[in-house]
């Protein structure tokens, strides 16, 4: 299966910053997600990372606020801009290709004071 | 539009004893089914899935699930729970978009705890 790699693992930021999170997979997938767990809750899509065109986002999350980049068949980017507290969440990518359903990275820990 | 129900959000048991999540899912057509467990600080890792065929599916870490249509359910089982199985449950429901065959929706999830 694949090995993906987020960075960072946590980070504390300050409200109206941003946050740049990688994903980094050691084998070429077709799909890529983007999922957020807010605390005490379960996971819920943000939106699907598409190489060569524009992220497709679930209702209740913009561009804006969410950029997501994916310039090739093993990285992504997710930006969480101009953060807010209630942005305070795990961030997740997962991943899906050949031989890989749906495995997921370790997560990054966004705390937002 | 598709959900999953896990109806326990908290369940204990002793160590060896036999365990059983359940998981109700709702949804139009066949449906891909997940279960994933998450380690307190840690990302999901996926136990075992369901796509289609034999409806009792092996996962690892010695779990099982299985497919009822009748019954929309998805229960995870174990013979015997190890303490180290204490951790959160999500179970998943796969959702046929077009392009990608595995956009996901989650239950809530199921704490498990162990009892030594």
């Amino acid at each position: 299966s694949a090995v993906i790699s987020q960075k960072p693992s946590r980070d504390i930021c300050q409200r109206g910053t941003s946050l740049t999170i990688q994903c980094q997979v050691d084998s070429q997938v077709t799909m890529m997600f983007w999922y957020r767990q807010q605390p005490g809750q379960s996971l819920t899509l943000i939106a699907t990372a598409n190489q060569g065109s524009e992220a497709t986002y679930e209702s209740g999350f913009v561009i804006d606020k969410f950029p997501i980049s994916r310039p090739n068949l093993t990285f992504s980017t997710l930006t969480v801009s101009n953060m807010s507290p209630e942005d305070s969440s795990i961030y997740l990518c997962s991943v899906e290709g050949p031989g890989t359903p749906l495995h997921f990275g370790n997560g990054t820990r966004l705390t937002v004071t | 539009a598709q959900s999953v129900t896990q109806p326990d959000i908290h369940i204990t048991v002793s160590e060896g004893a036999s365990l059983e999540l359940r998981c109700n899912y709702s949804y139009g057509a066949t449906p891909y089914l997940f279960w994933y467990v998450q380690s307190p600080g840690q990302g999901l890792q996926l136990l075992l899935k369901y796509f289609s065929g034999d409806t009792l599916v092996q996962g690892i870490k010695g779990f099982e699930a299985e497919f009822k249509r009748s019954q929309s359910s998805f229960n995870l089982r174990k013979p015997s729970v190890h303490w180290s199985d204490a951790a959160e449950y999500f179970c998943a429901v796969g959702e046929n978009s077009g392009g990608s065959n595995y956009k996901l929706t989650f239950g809530k999830g199921t704490l498990l705890t162990v009892n030594p």
